[in-house]
């Protein structure tokens, strides 16, 4: 079955970066891998997706491994406002994208 | 844009008791989904939509049903509320299928069956 492991939480201090691992070792190789976000009471939030290489966008940046058996969300300067739970998500066929448990992040101030 | 909005915002129904919620979306996407939350554990899909017409199921099915209005409107329909579907509704949207599209989520439903 497709599945994501990831740490159940992380904290980190205000301003300095993140770095959010998932291991997806089932993923298929044309599959995107993809990450949201969810903050407390709020539905899911894109953050990024990305398929072999590296990709950047205004949030945050997405390092994929070359075996893409796993990747790594980095957020470049915590806030307080990236407190949330960070999802990787994996695909089971077309259209059905697995949410895991999450990392749980906590900024400190 | 409004991006994905769903009706109501909480709800709480008696067991037996029906109800239907309710996702409008109006970024012209292809698919629409949607997900069950329950506490502390990631989205869980039930249904999705690929196209205007059609609807499948997804993980977790039983006890749901849905109707693809149009293309813009997917609901969600409980026929015999059970508190095993106390939990948080989720509707989202894509432009399609693929893994190349990212989702777009509603802010949610809290349903609570007593």
């Amino acid at each position: 079955d497709a599945k994501t492991t990831q740490p159940n939480s992380m904290e980190s201090n205000e301003e300095e970066p993140v770095h959010l691992p998932c291991n997806h070792s089932t993923i298929s190789g044309t599959d995107y891998i993809h990450w949201y976000r969810q903050l407390p009471s709020q539905g899911p939030e894109y953050v990024i997706h990305g398929l072999t290489s590296n990709v950047n966008n205004r949030m945050a940046s997405l390092a994929i491994a070359e075996d893409r058996k796993s990747s790594t969300l980095i957020l470049h300067r915590a806030t307080l406002r990236d407190a949330a739970v960070y999802y990787c998500i994996q695909f089971s066929g077309t259209y059905k994208y697995i949410f895991g448990t999450g990392t749980r992040l906590k900024v400190l101030a | 844009n409004a991006g994905v909005t769903q009706t109501p915002k909480f709800q709480v129904l008696k067991t037996g008791q029906s109800m239907t919620l309710q996702c409008a979306q109006d970024m012209n996407h292809n698919s629409m989904y949607w997900y069950r939350q329950d506490p502390g554990m990631g989205l869980r899909l039930i249904y999705y939509s690929a196209s205007e017409g059609t609807t499948d199921k997804g993980e977790v099915p039983n006890g749901y049903n849905v109707s693809r209005l149009n293309k813009r409107e997917f609901s969600l329909r409980l026929e015999s509320a059970a508190p095993s579907q106390t939990s948080v509704y989720f509707c989202a949207s894509t432009e399609g299928g693929s893994s190349f599209y990212e989702q777009y989520f509603g802010p949610g439903t809290r349903l609570t069956v007593t």
